[in-house]
């Protein structure tokens, strides 16, 4: 098993749209709907953002949305502001283990 | 509102064995359909899933990591526990406990750093 693969980092300008994307296979993203997604700032615990995909726990704003197509998925943060600055990570199941992505970088210019 | 704690050594000698607790509060882990999972960051690296145990006593492990780990539970205590034996340096890491998913992990312990070296 191999890590879910994402970019090293992405930035943008406050107020603007980011995406980060997540590949797997199809023995992972592909095959099931559980994929989650978590932001952690320097020194802290990860905070869990979108889960089964695209679902929004109770509390995370609604500029986090979530997405998946094929064996691959999506976290796009809209109407970035400072306090998204962190590592972000997505998650999925993968038949009785669960992979973690390598980390995104996100830097809000 | 369920809250997780991490305890154990913050120091373990080359090919000893890690030994964490997870002390579970405000619920109880026997009565609600949670994985109880352990998840690692190595410094300045992302992060590892280790493995989780069901309520039901199931158990799920990394294939890279299987021969060295065992996660149980114990009710009586309301924790669940990590044992990695075998261990060098490359084990050293922050160690998180987290639920309730096998990959929805919505609540999550403060973690806990354990370096390995002698």
């Amino acid at each position: 098993q191999s890590a879910l693969t994402q970019p090293a980092s992405v930035s943008g300008s406050p107020g603007q749209s980011i995406t980060i994307s997540c590949t797997g296979t199809s023995s992972d993203v592909g095959s099931y709907n559980l994929v989650s997604w978590y932001q952690q700032h320097p020194g802290k615990a990860p905070k869990l953002m979108i889960y089964e995909g695209s679902k929004r726990p109770s509390g995370v704003s609604n500029r986090f949305s979530g997405s998946k197509s094929g064996n691959t998925a999506s976290l796009t943060i809209s109407g970035l502001q400072a306090e998204d600055e962190a590592d972000y990570y997505c998650c999925s199941y993968a038949g009785s283990s669960t992979l973690f992505g390598g980390g995104t970088k996100l830097t809000v210019l | 509102q369920l809250q997780l704690q991490e305890s154990g050594p913050g120091l373990v000698k080359p090919s000893e064995t890690l030994s964490l607790t997870c002390t579970v509060s405000g619920g109880s882990i026997s009565s609600s359909s949670y994985y109880w999972g352990w998840i690692r960051q190595p410094p300045g690296k992302g992060l590892e899933w280790i493995g989780s145990i069901y309520y039901s006593g199931s158990t799920y492990y990394n294939p890279s990591l299987k021969s060295r780990v065992t996660i149980s539970v114990d009710t009586s205590k309301n924790q669940f526990s990590l044992k990695l034996s075998s261990v060098t340096a490359a084990d050293t890491a922050v160690y998180y406990c987290a639920t309730p998913g096998i990959a929805t992990l919505d609540v999550w312990g403060q973690g806990t750093t354990v370096t390995v070296s002698s």
